[in-house]
């Protein structure tokens, strides 16, 4: 099946710094990558979508420049919290969807960032 | 855009009752329509899909029904057992060659009572 690598699983970090969150597809290739944020208690929100070798498609509301998303290779997407504020944090998820599309969406184990 | 509704968003059943959770979806053009059960502190994980090309599909305990002209879909749960308890969230998408995203319903808390 397809498998999706998140890491790291729960970072703290200081206001003011930057926290880098990556995604990778293990055993597939994937063209396009998304990114969740999900606060508690309620449904993933996109944030943004991934394609490879090419500018990520940012939902309406998010700041493409305080959330950098750059998918350099067909297994590997980052998303960049810049200059973090305690109102970031939250639960990331990324989701990868492999080229064919036979396997549909697959989604990584999720990152706790707290900002402190 | 796809709008999906989700409800209940909370469900408490006993051990070994059924449970069912229903989505309904806005754009005719969807053709995929997963499951995912979610951890506490976890990512979503895949329990079962289903494609626009069929109207029933079961795996073991889960099944799922797709509804095409009515554009509602649900997911049942037989036999429930406590270690189903989790939220689940149903999901639409429009599948070709690109990279269409998911669109969530709001999510379903499953609290099954031993």
């Amino acid at each position: 099946g397809a498998v999706v690598s998140q890491h790291p699983s729960r970072v703290i970090c200081k206001s003011g710094t930057s926290v880098k969150i990556e995604c990778r597809s293990l055993d597939f290739q994937a063209t396009t990558m998304f990114w969740y944020r999900q606060f508690p208690k309620q449904s993933l929100m996109l944030m943004a979508t991934s394609n490879e070798g090419s500018k990520a498609t940012y939902e309406q509301g998010v700041e493409k420049d305080k959330f950098l998303i750059n998918h350099a290779s067909l297994t590997l997407s980052t998303l960049t919290v810049t200059s973090a504020h305690p109102e970031d944090s939250s639960f990331y998820i990324c989701s990868a969807r492999e080229t064919t599309g036979v396997y549909g969406y697959t989604f990584g184990s999720g990152t706790r960032l707290t900002v402190v | 855009g796809e709008n999906v509704e989700q409800h209940p968003s909370t469900l408490s059943v006993q051990e070994g009752d059924s449970a069912v959770i229903k989505c309904t979806y806005s754009d005719s053009a969807s053709n995929y329509f997963p499951w995912y059960k979610q951890e506490l502190g976890k990512g979503p994980q895949l329990i079962i899909d289903i494609r626009s090309n069929v109207g029933e599909k079961k795996d073991q305990r889960i099944a799922v029904t797709l509804n095409k002209t009515a554009k509602h879909f649900s997911l049942h749960i037989t036999e429930t057992q406590p270690e189903d308890s989790a939220v689940y969230f149903c999901a639409a998408s429009f599948i070709n060659n690109a990279g269409n995203m998911l669109t969530f319903g709001g999510g379903t808390r499953l609290m099954v009572k031993p």
